[in-house]
């Protein structure tokens, strides 16, 4: 089984809030990442990290941002939530040169 | 062109069936395949790499044509469980010893008693 706790699991919330997404994992990874995933829809990268103060943007174009201050802790932040940003947020993280991806449960956020 | 494409199913499968899952890449010089499972509201995990010369873990068999870019998966004597949504993944190196994985939108299975 994976160490990697993803939490809130779910998080319904009003626009304009200031939410925090929290990523932590136990196995000393330094490749991190930001996931996320519509029903029906493929995951896109949305933020990754290959090691402390190490940040990058992925693919898909978004409001939010991410820290790397300690190796196990990844969180993603969005300043003002919007409908828009409703969907399901994914954290991985892999072995330094090695591909195999472990996903926390994910956050299902819902922004009213 | 969408960089990994697969058939969304879903596919209705009687318990005990063979089934195959066909995903196509479109960059040639993509380097790592792999196959994932995701069930209903999870997340998804590794079910098996896949290699050049093809490769087997038990009921599951991967393989990999690069001169057609595409990668097929077969499960054999279905079982319930193995309802779920598969993933294909598509990793590319991005130089540096770095690399980007590409996911596919899935292919959904559903075994039936």
């Amino acid at each position: 089984e994976a160490d990697i706790y993803q939490t809130p699991r779910y998080l319904v919330i009003g626009t304009g809030k200031k939410i925090t997404l929290e990523c932590s994992q136990t196995m000393g990874h330094d490749k991190m990442y930001w996931y996320q995933q519509d029903p029906g829809m493929e995951l896109h990268l949305i933020h990754y990290s290959y090691g402390v103060n190490s940040t990058e943007k992925g693919d898909l174009s978004s409001e939010s941002t991410v820290s790397r201050i300690r190796t196990e802790h990844f969180p993603l932040t969005l300043e003002s939530a919007r409908p828009s940003h409703t969907s399901q947020y994914l954290c991985a993280s892999s072995e330094d040169r090695n591909e195999k991806l472990f996903f926390g449960s994910g956050t299902q956020l819902s922004v009213l | 062109r969408k960089e990994v494409e697969q058939d969304p199913g879903p596919f209705n499968v009687p318990e005990g069936a063979t089934v195959a899952f066909n995903c196509t890449y479109s960059n040639s010089a993509s380097q790592s395949f792999f196959w994932y499972r995701q069930d209903c509201r999870k997340e998804p995990k590794l079910l098996m790499s896949v290699y050049s010369s093809g490769n087997e873990d038990g009921r599951f068999t991967a393989q990999l044509n690069r001169a057609s870019q595409y990668i097929s998966l077969l499960i054999r004597d279905s079982k319930l469980s193995d309802s779920a949504t598969y993933l294909c993944v598509v990793s590319e190196g991005s130089g540096a010893g770095s690399y980007q994985l590409t996911f596919g939108k899935g292919t959904k299975l559903s075994v039936i008693p």
